[in-house]
């Protein structure tokens, strides 16, 4: 159980265009998503915090225009990195809460590059 | 703000334990975690403890709680080659959303 799936798992694109990435909860229903960006060898940063059916909570420094996220079931969320330049090359990973509980379940990254 | 350090590289031979240490600053943390990231892949959860607990033993995996010295430690049993990844230790953010605040992460190499 617990489940958490990303789509897709590695994306290349040029600078200038706009990626969406997809988090899905696979066997539950998660009221809170988080999306974290990790950079090589580093820790995890919490970018935001989405819950569904409301706006995204971003962390000091993320830019929401540039980091669009939408939460709008309880099994999907989505990162679009809008007009994405090589400085947003990135393992972006998403992680699913149950309602219930505060553990938090991860996807299995995605990795963009941007050139 | 608030932290969570842990020791960048452990190094142990095959079948011998392995112990992770992690501090955290947060004394409100109401659970403590510990996630294992193999290369190139999402974090996998291990194991977690909450905060009321001393110790949590989850097959070769056991988990001490030092709450005074807000110091975690995750000790892996009879280490095997599958076990090298990056460990880390993360802790719930006491201001709200369920945060979670990450440590830099173990190296952990294991040998023969």
């Amino acid at each position: 159980g617990a489940v958490v799936s990303q789509h897709p798992s590695r994306v290349i694109c040029k600078s200038g265009t706009s990626v969406k990435i997809e988090c899905r909860s696979l066997d539950f229903q998660a009221t809170t998503m988080f999306w974290y960006r990790q950079f090589p060898k580093k820790s995890l940063m919490l970018m935001a915090t989405s819950n569904e059916g409301s706006k995204a909570t971003y962390e000091q420094g993320v830019e929401k225009d540039k980091f669009l996220i939408n939460h709008a079931s309880l099994t999907l969320s989505t990162l679009t990195v809008t007009s994405a330049h090589p400085e947003d090359s990135s393992f972006y990973i998403c992680s699913a809460r149950l309602a219930t509980q505060e553990t938090q379940y991860f996807g299995p990254g995605t990795r963009l590059l941007v050139l | 703000g608030e932290d969570v350090e842990q020791s960048l590289f452990l190094s142990v031979r095959e079948g011998d334990s392995s112990v992770i240490n992690c501090t955290y600053t947060d004394s409100s943390s109401t659970y403590l975690y510990w996630y294992k990231q193999e290369p190139g892949a999402g974090l996998q959860l291990l194991t977690y403890i909450f905060s009321n607990m001393d110790m949590k033993q989850d097959q070769r995996l056991t988990v001490l709680l030092n709450k005074k010295d807000k110091h975690l430690s995750l000790r892996i049993a009879d280490t095997q080659t599958g076990d090298s990844a990056i460990y880390f230790c993360a802790s719930t953010f006491s201001g709200g959303y369920n945060k979670l605040i990450f440590g830099a992460g173990t190296r952990l190499a294991v040998h023969p």
